[in-house]
């Protein structure tokens, strides 16, 4: 069975920094493209980053570039997320999604909250 | 950079027809899938490449694309298929994009 499973969240005070793990099992990880997806507070859908299979191709959304780095290790069958320089409208629920062929978000999380608050 | 366009809000009777449109410059072009987001839940995939389903959706859902807009479709509507639903694409050089989610109400 597919899962992937996030954690690492929480709350951290604005300028903070929080890594995100979403761990993954049931599927060949490293013939897979990921991403991360929040989600704010009663908000919509906002993707935040994408890496290639083998981490050589990586994209971020406006929102978070230089800030935020995304990472993976295939031998740990793990993606990161490393959240520097943290403001208030990080706060949102991150969902780390397995990425099918470059067509669609097959497999989600059940989601990290972070919180950016002091 | 590139934006989809979604009606924040449908409402559709019980047993009809709801349509939610996703707008984009020169969407027709791209392969949009469609996303159904229930309370407290994670997304769940509902058509891909415009109009796919994925095994174990009910053939009610289907979908469209041409031109700037790609329709999702929900024919017979139930109870059950209320919720938020997320149109996105991949757009060349910037990557995935989701479009702002419709609100689907069965009154």
């Amino acid at each position: 069975e597919v899962q992937v499973v996030e954690s690492g969240g929480g709350l951290v005070q604005p300028g903070g920094s929080l890594r995100l793990s979403c761990a993954a099992s049931g599927f060949a990880f490293s013939n897979y493209s990921l991403n991360w997806v929040r989600q704010a507070p009663g908000k919509g859908l906002e993707w935040v980053s994408y890496i290639s299979s083998r981490g050589s191709t990586i994209y971020y959304a406006d929102s978070v570039r230089g800030r935020f780095t995304i990472s993976r290790d295939n031998a740990r069958n793990s993606l990161y997320l490393q959240m520097n320089s943290l403001r208030a409208e990080d706060t949102a629920v991150y969902y780390c999604a397995r990425e099918h062929v470059g067509v669609y978000f097959d497999y989600w999380g059940q989601g990290t909250l972070v919180t950016v608050s002091s | 950079s590139y934006e989809l366009t979604q009606p924040p809000s449908v409402s559709v009777s019980p047993g009809q027809t709801a349509s939610i449109t996703c707008s984009g410059d020169k969407l027709g072009d791209k392969y949009v899938c469609w996303y159904q987001q229930k309370p407290g839940q994670s997304p769940v995939l509902v058509i891909y490449q415009d109009g796919k389903r994925p095994s174990g959706i009910p053939e009610r859902f289907s979908g469209s694309n041409s031109g700037n807009t790609a329709t999702l479709t929900i024919s017979g509507t139930l109870a059950m298929d209320e919720g938020d639903y997320y149109c996105q694409a991949w757009v060349i050089g910037t990557a995935w994009v989701f479009g702002g989610g419709t609100k689907v109400t069965v009154l």
